[in-house]
Formats: C-alpha cells, structure tokens, sequence
C-alpha cells in the first residue's frame, strides 16, 4: 500500500523561526511532489512542485527538497509569520498514471504565533 | 480568471436523500479530478474525468457513488441514498492537461443527519 507520512502532525512556533516540515512516502517511482496549503474552510493551494528529476524548488520565503531514493520531502519555511498559518500537505504523483492521480499525506497543522 | 468553483459550500442531507455536488472547472481546463477528505483522514482520489469521460473511478466506491463531466456544463458528483458516513468534504480540481499542476476548488461540506 502507497502511503504519505507527514511529521510532525502539529507545530506550534513563535514568529520569526526558521522550520521545516517532513513528508516521507513508500512509491520510490514517483513522478512529481507538490506540496499544499489548506486554510480552514476553503480548498488547496500549491505552493511547490518538484519534479522527480529535480532536488529542490524554491519560491519566496519556501524552499522543498526531494530525495526519491530515501523516499524524502521536506518543507522549509524561513522567518515564519502569522500569516502562514494553516495545514500543509504534501502529495505525490506515481509513476504510471498520465494524469493528476495524487496520494496526500495528513498534514502538518502549524501555528504561528506573534 | 476564476479559479475551480464549487457549489454549494455546504450541504445537509437526511440519510436517504440524493446528494449533487458541482464542480467548474477554470477557464481552458478539460481534466477533472474529485477528492474526497474524511474527518481525520487524508484527501482520496476519487474520480477523474474529462469531457464526456470517466477515465479513472478507482478511488469512487461501488455503489451509489456517480460522476459526470458533460460537454457543457459543470462536473457533478453524485451520492445516492447518503449515510452518514458519507459525511466529509469533497474537493474538486482541474487542470489543462493530463501531469500539469492541479488547482483546487474550496470544497463542498457534506453533512449526513
């Protein structure tokens, strides 16, 4: 069975540190891994996709890496704010389908307080 | 460019009753997908379509579980003699073609009385 492991499953940090989310998953044939924000009540937004190919991607303050062969992913978001405040989510894409066919792990809930 | 809408937000059903859920996809996608969160679990694939065809239903239980994407039209999801533990809530995406990057819908609540 292909599954998602996201740790920790909650964090709570004060505003301004530096930290990094896991997400580590079983499929090593994996085609992409995109990770999400879920804000309470409203739907997903895609912050980073990393293709197989690639080690890491950056955008702003976010930085995710991808190691297929430990079968690792993580999240690292630099001088944290209230503002991010919200359940992330990582997801990959197996090898194998042509499509957007994608496994979630749980979640992360963090909490960011001033 | 509007993102994926879905509607309504929220819905309450009896056990029993017949549940649509819809879906527009944005502006210049084809491909659908439905995602189904259940209270204290991950999203699951359920369903993925395009235009006119159910390409992958694996993820969509068996029974009283439908979906279709007309060519005009939103998509809709279809739930049949609800119980409650179809209670969750369910997420549409789309995307412009098969391995492009899925946006997300905000989500119908589904709630089962």
């Amino acid at each position: 069975k292909q599954e998602v492991t996201q740790i920790p499953a909650a964090l709570s940090v004060p505003e301004g540190e530096n930290l990094v989310l896991n997400c580590s998953f079983t499929d090593s044939a994996i085609y992409n891994l995109q990770w999400f924000r879920q804000d309470p009540g409203k739907g997903l937004t895609s912050l980073l996709l990393i293709q197989s190919s690639q080690r890491e991607q950056t955008s702003g303050r976010l930085n995710a890496s991808l190691d297929k062969s430990s079968g690792r992913s993580t999240l690292y978001i630099a001088a944290s704010q209230p503002g991010d405040s919200a359940t992330y989510l990582c997801a990959y894409h197996a090898g194998g389908t042509s499509y957007g066919k994608l496994t979630f792990g749980q979640g992360t809930i963090l909490t960011v307080h001033p | 460019n509007a993102g994926v809408m879905q509607n309504p937000r929220h819905l309450v059903r009896r056990r029993g009753q017949e549940a649509r859920l819809r879906c527009s996809p944005m502006k210049g996608h084809s491909h659908v997908y439905w995602y189904r969160q259940l209270p204290e679990e991950g999203l699951k694939f359920m369903v993925y379509l395009q235009k006119e065809n159910i390409i992958d239903e694996s993820g969509m239980p068996k029974e009283r579980f439908s979906a279709e994407f007309p060519k005009e039209g939103p998509s809709i999801l279809r739930i049949q003699q609800v119980v409650r533990g179809d209670s969750a809530a369910y997420f549409c995406a789309s995307s412009p073609a098969g391995l492009e990057k899925l946006f997300f819908g905000s989500g119908t609540q589904l709630s089962v009385l």
